[in-house]
């Protein structure tokens, strides 16, 4: 079965400074990665999904993730952090296979400092 | 405006009562999905529905049913043999295609005392 990992429960970066929230995933067949954010007391939105062939995704808000396939990675990244981006991110893996179980990190809480 | 309506956004019950939560969406989705949320645990999937009657079990299933008579409604009752059920319910929806995203609505945080 397919898994995520955040390693970070908390990132901590200044305001205008490049940001990186880490996930890496476990999959037996192709992976279908996603990254979404959450603000308190509201469900989950989308940010990005890597799409195959391209290693480096853009998504909404001025959001990136970078796919590496030796490394089954999937780290987010923005070049200048907003005080409005602190948040929750969740990285989500779904497996090839089964088209319905898509697997969620445990969260990274992002807060960027003016 | 298209998307997914959770009520209600606050819910407080008595242990041993059943409670209610709906779901409903507007974007012709025949995928839907519930989630608890937890905090530090991520997201747990709870049932989900791939087309009208017809569901299939999650992994915390236990505690929970759902029905889906229509497309556009999915509501899940949290029952009284659930044994933890205070917390932060998600219902979410997408078209087909394994490239394609969960749509969420805004959630339901349940209490139960």
């Amino acid at each position: 079965a397919q898994s995520v990992a955040q390693p970070e429960d908390q990132v901590n970066v200044a305001e205008g400074n490049p940001l990186t929230v880490k996930c890496t995933y476990s999959v037996s067949g192709n992976p279908y990665l996603f990254w979404y954010v959450q603000y308190p007391n509201r469900g989950l939105q989308f940010l990005l999904k890597y799409i195959t062939g391209d290693n480096l995704v853009k998504g909404s808000y001025g959001f990136e993730a970078e796919f590496n396939k030796s490394q089954t990675s999937f780290h987010l990244k923005k070049p200048s952090a907003l005080v409005s981006d602190s948040a929750l991110y969740f990285c989500a893996v779904r497996d090839g296979g089964n088209n319905n179980d898509m697997r969620f990190g445990a969260g990274t809480r992002l807060t960027v400092k003016p | 405006d298209g998307g997914i309506t959770q009520s209600p956004k606050y819910l407080f019950r008595k242990e041993g009562q059943n409670v209610t939560l709906s779901c409903e969406q507007n974007l012709n989705h025949d995928a839907m999905y519930w989630y608890r949320q937890d905090p530090g645990q991520g997201l747990r999937l709870i049932y989900y529905s791939q087309i009208v009657n017809d569901f299939q079990k999650g992994d915390i299933a236990e505690g929970y049913s759902v029905s889906r008579e229509k497309k556009e409604s999915f509501p899940l009752t949290v029952t009284s043999a659930q044994k933890n059920p205070t917390a932060f319910y998600l219902c979410a929806s997408r078209v087909d295609g394994r490239n394609s995203p969960l749509h969420f609505g805004n959630g339901t945080r349940l209490t139960v005392t």
